[in-house]
């Protein structure tokens, strides 16, 4: 039962263009969302994150953006640079309490390459 | 800040030996470290949780008594993968936050090769 799902494997984007990476869940508890990335053979590294009482929030050139309706987040990338090749994991976390806190559920990931 | 170190990056061994990886926390206190699998061109598993001086809590169908894993202290946690297969073979990460984080910091991760 995959509850964070990322349906796109890959995706391709020309330097200077924005990269648009989705991800869609299940689990109604989730309240917290986050982003990582992901070098080949290395742990991934955390980028942005959103709580489920926002809608946006940005941090340089990303943004994440949650539509709680649809079950749906993006994390939006611009202007994508070649450096942002990599493994995109989007992970989800049903908050606080008990023995499930911080407890991440990751989607199958997305190979972004920005191709110059 | 946040950085989290695993030893060692790589290992190969012999079906039937043991072998154990360290995690630590190297500029934070670390009240919860997880421990996650990954296979080639798939997502991470996570295999347990752990929180310093209690058991670890295993994911189901990860068997704990061969993926040992003990949280001795706020900064370090271990991982022993007991009598090692070949199908053992994959790539171990840890992780670890504070109770007042969500988002978890990643170590590295350990190349694991059983022969």
């Amino acid at each position: 039962d995959q509850q964070v799902k990322q349906n796109s494997p890959s995706l391709s984007v020309q330097e200077g263009r924005i990269s648009i990476l989705n991800c869609d869940y299940t689990n109604s508890m989730f309240d917290y969302f986050l982003w990582y990335k992901k070098y080949p053979a290395e742990g991934p590294t955390f980028l942005i994150s959103i709580s489920s009482i926002k809608d946006k929030n940005e941090d340089g050139r990303f943004t994440v953006f949650l539509n709680k309706s649809a079950k749906h987040l993006s994390l939006h990338i611009v202007p994508s640079q070649p450096g942002d090749s990599a493994v995109y994991f989007c992970a989800a976390s049903a908050g606080a309490g008990g023995t499930s806190y911080g407890k991440l559920t990751f989607g199958q990931g997305t190979i972004l390459t920005v191709h110059p | 800040g946040a950085v989290v170190s695993q030893h060692p990056s790589w290992v190969i061994c012999k079906s039937g030996t043991s072998v154990k990886i360290e995690c630590r926390s190297l500029d934070f206190q670390a009240t919860t470290m997880f421990w996650y699998r990954q296979f080639p061109k798939q997502s991470l598993m996570l295999m347990a949780t752990s929180n310093e001086g209690s058991k670890a809590t295993y994911e189901q169908g990860v068997e704990k008594d061969k993926f040992l894993i003990n949280h001795a202290s706020l900064t370090l946690s271990t991982l022993t993968v007991t009598s090692a297969h070949p199908e053992d073979s994959s790539f171990y990460i840890c992780s670890a936050n504070t109770r007042v984080m969500v988002e978890q910091y990643f170590g590295p991760g350990t190349r694991l090769t059983v022969t």
